[in-house]
């Protein structure tokens, strides 16, 4: 297994307040994604980063940000979280020269987030 | 607009009783199409690579194919442990790092 591990697993927090939500992979892994996944919608992607310091928007990127200073870090901040983004959060990372081309990603276990 | 559409969205099958899941994509040109399972508070797991049409992977109780407009997830005499949601995907358009277009997902209950 890929070793993913988001943090926190599970957070409420109120409307406003900014929140940070962490990935670190183990793997050395080149590409790395945040999803977000809610009832009745597929897995959206929020923002990617295809390497240190370089990164791009997703489908649904409005109110989040994105920040990889490490290899093995991507933060995703909510710098004022709203009840639209009460969600699970996933993170993913893919490998190798091909990175998602090959189809496999892989995941962590997820991060619940309650906007109250 | 690229298009993954995956029915039924819920199934429920007795303990040995196979069936199939069904995925229809709409996509210029197809650089592949994926399944994952997803277990209940778990990351989606990848399963398997289609490239062309034809072609067929194994893995256990599943079988995946590919047509020229749609995937089957074929499971032979399932056990209560294949319950999950599977889910089918595309590379986004553009293909390059921005990832994957996932569909709904197939709920599926395997009853002992």
């Amino acid at each position: 297994d890929a070793g993913i591990t988001q943090s926190p697993r599970h957070k409420v927090t109120e409307t406003g307040t900014p929140v940070t939500l962490r990935c670190h992979q183990t793997e050395n892994h080149r590409y790395m994604y945040w999803y977000r996944q809610d009832p009745g919608h597929g897995l959206r992607l929020i923002h990617y980063s295809y390497g240190v310091k370089d990164t791009d928007k997703g489908e649904v990127s409005d109110g989040y940000s994105v920040s990889r200073s490490k290899t093995e870090d991507f933060l995703l901040t909510l710098e004022s979280a709203t009840s639209s983004q009460t969600s699970v959060y996933f993170c993913a990372t893919a490998g190798g020269l091909a990175g998602p081309s090959t189809g496999e990603l892989f995941f962590g276990e997820g991060s619940r987030l309650t906007v109250l | 607009e690229d298009q993954v559409t995956q029915s039924p969205e819920a199934l429920r099958l007795q303990e040995g009783e196979s069936s199939s899941l069904n995925c229809s994509y709409t996509v210029s040109g197809l650089r592949g199409l994926f399944w994952y399972r997803q277990d209940p508070g778990k990351g989606p797991e990848f399963l398997f690579t289609l490239y062309s049409a034809g072609e067929e992977k194994e893995k256990e109780r599943l079988k995946a194919t590919l047509t020229k407009k749609e995937s089957f997830l074929h499971i032979t005499a399932p056990k209560p442990e294949d319950s999950a949601t599977y889910l089918c995907v595309i590379p986004t358009t553009g293909g390059g790092a921005d990832g994957l277009t996932f569909g709904k997902g197939t709920h599926l209950i395997i009853q002992p």
